[in-house]
Formats: structure tokens, C-alpha cells, sequence
């Protein structure tokens, strides 16, 4: 089956430092990435849709700015988040939709603590 | 209005028993499909089922069927002979329009599951 590939999975970083985190789909071709911040024992919030070629739509309360995302091509896309603080400290999960059948692939998500 | 409602944090089962996870919807596009997910503790989501709206008959995978009421808008997930690894969190989420749009999926809060052996 389709497969996205995510990394890294998981990553410590000092306040004030940058993290970049990979999605690539293995074996189709994503036009769409879908990135998701979720919180201990809460749900997955949608941050931003990520569209191969142009630029990516934010949901509200997102700073631009602060999470960039990318997408370069049509099998990678990333979310950098910039200058991170304690509070980005969350899970971050990657998704593509596939098309055909059952649509959407997850990532693995990536465990991000910043110290 | 919440798309996707979940109104049990969380649920207890018995090892074998069956188990029914709670899931409604709102939404009014007459194309939508909705999804069960399970996340184990390592945080990845595993689908488990999917529904079409216009899907006749309620979707089954396995130990794991759809109960899926279009007028109530409910789409409950019963899990049946429940086993030690289905302890994880299941969420219930909703994608409108057709299934090759790429739209994006609303979740739901989740359901912490605990099987007890």
C-alpha cells in the first residue's frame, strides 16, 4: 500500500533553534500534504495544507511565519518550525490523500521536545 | 458546530468482549466518507475502516464493523472479541465531498480505549 515516509521521529532541540521534518511519499505521488499538531491525549489539529508548487494554506491561529512549510515536489514536503519555543513542543503528523480507495496515508509523526 | 463528536474519553472492555465506540457527524454535503483511526501510544494511525455516504451496506474489515446510521448521522465503530492489543485511542473523522477531492479530515476528540484481560 501507499506509504509516507517521516522524519525524523522524534528530535530534542534547544529554544531558539530551527527543525525541519520530511514527509515523502514512497510510492505515489502527493500533490496534497496535510500537517497536523497534536497534544497529549487530544486530537489532531489541522495546521496547514501544503499544495506541490504554491504556496501553503494555514488554518487560523498559525503563524505563517513560524511554522514554514514546503513543497517542493510532488513526493516531499516539510514543515520547519522556526525558532522553536518549549510550547511548540508537540507531536506533528504528516498526510496525504491518495486518491483512489481508502484516500489517506498517515506519516509515522514526529515527537518534537524543545529544552 | 463540531464536525466529528466523540463522546466517550474513555471506554473499558473485557478481553473478548465486543465493544462500541460512539461517533456523529454533522456535515451537509451529500458526499462525504467517514473514517475510523487507531493510535497506539507510538503515535502512529492506523486506518481501520472507511463508510461512503453512499454506501448501502455498513462497512466491515475484520473484527472491526461500521454501524453506520446515515439519518441519526452516526457512525459508531463496534470492535468484536476485543484483544489486548486494541488498547489504543480510536478516532472517528469525516472527509466531505468525493474521496479523490483531497479535502481535508475533521476529527473527532477521541476514545481512549482500555482492554482488560
Amino acid at each position: 500500500g501507499a506509504v509516507v515516509s517521516q522524519h525524523p521521529s522524534r528530535v530534542i532541540c534547544k529554544s531558539g533553534t530551527s527543525v525541519k521534518i520530511e514527509c515523502r511519499s514512497l510510492d505515489f505521488q502527493a500533490t496534497t500534504m496535510f500537517w497536523y499538531r497534536q497534544f497529549p491525549k487530544q486530537s489532531l489539529m489541522l495546521m496547514a495544507t501544503s499544495n506541490e508548487g504554491s504556496k501553503a494554506t494555514y488554518e487560523q491561529g498559525v503563524e505563517k511565519d513560524k511554522f514554514l512549510i514546503n513543497h517542493a515536489s510532488l513526493t516531499l514536503s516539510t514543515l520547519t518550525v522556526t525558532s522553536a519555543h518549549p510550547e511548540d513542543s508537540s507531536f506533528y503528523i504528516c498526510s496525504a490523500p491518495q486518491g483512489a480507495a481508502y484516500g489517506y496515508t498517515f506519516g509515522s509523526g514526529t515527537r518534537l521536545t524543545v529544552v | 458546530a463540531q464536525k466529528i463528536t466523540q463522546t466517550q474519553p474513555g471506554m473499558f472492555v473485557q478481553e473478548k468482549e465486543a465493544v462500541t465506540l460512539d461517533c456523529t457527524y454533522d456535515t451537509s454535503d451529500p458526499s462525504y466518507g467517514l473514517f475510523w483511526y487507531k493510535q497506539p501510544s507510538s503515535g502512529e494511525m492506523i486506518f481501520l475502516i472507511y463508510q461512503g455516504s453512499y454506501d448501502q451496506q455498513n462497512a466491515t474489515e475484520g473484527r472491526y464493523s461500521l454501524n453506520f446510521q446515515k439519518a441519526r448521522k452516526s457512525a459508531n465503530l463496534v470492535i468484536s472479541a476485543s484483544q489486548l492489543g486494541d488498547s489504543a485511542m480510536y478516532f472517528c473523522a469525516m472527509r466531505e465531498g468525493r474521496l479523490d477531492t483531497g479535502n481535508q479530515f475533521y476529527f473527532g476528540t477521541g476514545t481512549s480505549l482500555t482492554v482488560i484481560p
